[in-house]
């Protein structure tokens, strides 16, 4: 099957920019779609598609992808932006159309 | 509002079983696909299972496959997940998403754009 792999953790000063990114093959045929999980909370959909934000989610938030690497950028960073940042895909690389998930970025913001 | 809301998690002995169910209100729920993801304690996210809205196409993560079994009732606007041979390594925190996607002219997109509050399973004697 086929994996995402994403840094540990990643930090940013107040007000800045940062980039979160995600590389695995099924990239190159699907776009990943970005969640933002904070602590004792269920995970929340901030990215999908090209660069689609669900309804509530600011406008600091944006995706791209270029080859086998998807990016999560944050543009202006806020103390509530701290939190764990998951990619997901699907995988044909398999009999099946599984679902995966990377192994997670913390993002902490200084 | 739209909503998922996950029950049935618990305490169990190693080699037993449970089963979670997710009731859906808000929205169409047999027009939807739907997923169990699953949240180690410490760990990152997990899928587990997909089932597509007739409930004809279902996937499995190896890690479960042949031990759980995942099913819906449209009727009853629920989805469930029959966990049998449960192994330590199955605690966690199991939430149900629901899932969309759709296509540009290059690629495919998918997506989950709902999830419950989750329900948690603990494996231990």
């Amino acid at each position: 099957s086929s994996e995402l792999t994403q840094d540990p953790a990643v930090s940013v000063a107040l007000g800045q920019t940062v980039r979160i990114t995600c590389q695995g093959d099924s990239l190159r045929s699907y776009y990943a779609s970005w969640y933002q999980q904070k602590p004792g909370q269920a995970p929340v959909l901030v990215i999908y598609g090209k660069n689609n934000r669900p309804s509530g989610i600011p406008d600091r938030f944006s995706g791209s992808s270029s080859g086998n690497t998807a990016s999560l950028t944050i543009t202006g960073a806020q103390a509530e932006d701290e939190a764990d940042y998951y990619c997901n895909s699907r995988d044909s690389s398999g009999n099946h159309l599984d679902w995966v998930f990377g192994g997670g970025t913390k993002l902490t913001v200084l | 509002e739209v909503q998922l809301v996950e029950s049935g998690g618990g305490l169990v002995q190693p080699g037993g079983s449970l089963r979670l169910s997710c009731a859906a209100s808000g929205f169409t729920f047999s027009s939807y696909e739907m997923n169990w993801v699953r949240q180690a304690p410490g760990k990152g996210l997990e899928w587990v299972s997909y089932i597509s809205s007739s409930g004809s196409t279902i996937y499995y993560a190896d890690s479960v496959k042949g031990r759980f079994t995942i099913s819906r009732d449209n009727a009853k606007n629920s989805l469930y997940l029959q966990m049998n041979s449960l192994r330590a390594e199955d605690t966690a925190v199991y939430y149900c998403a629901r899932a969309g996607g759709g296509q540009t002219l290059y690629y495919y997109y998918y997506y989950m754009d709902v999830w419950g509050k989750g329900t948690t399973v603990t494996v231990s004697s």
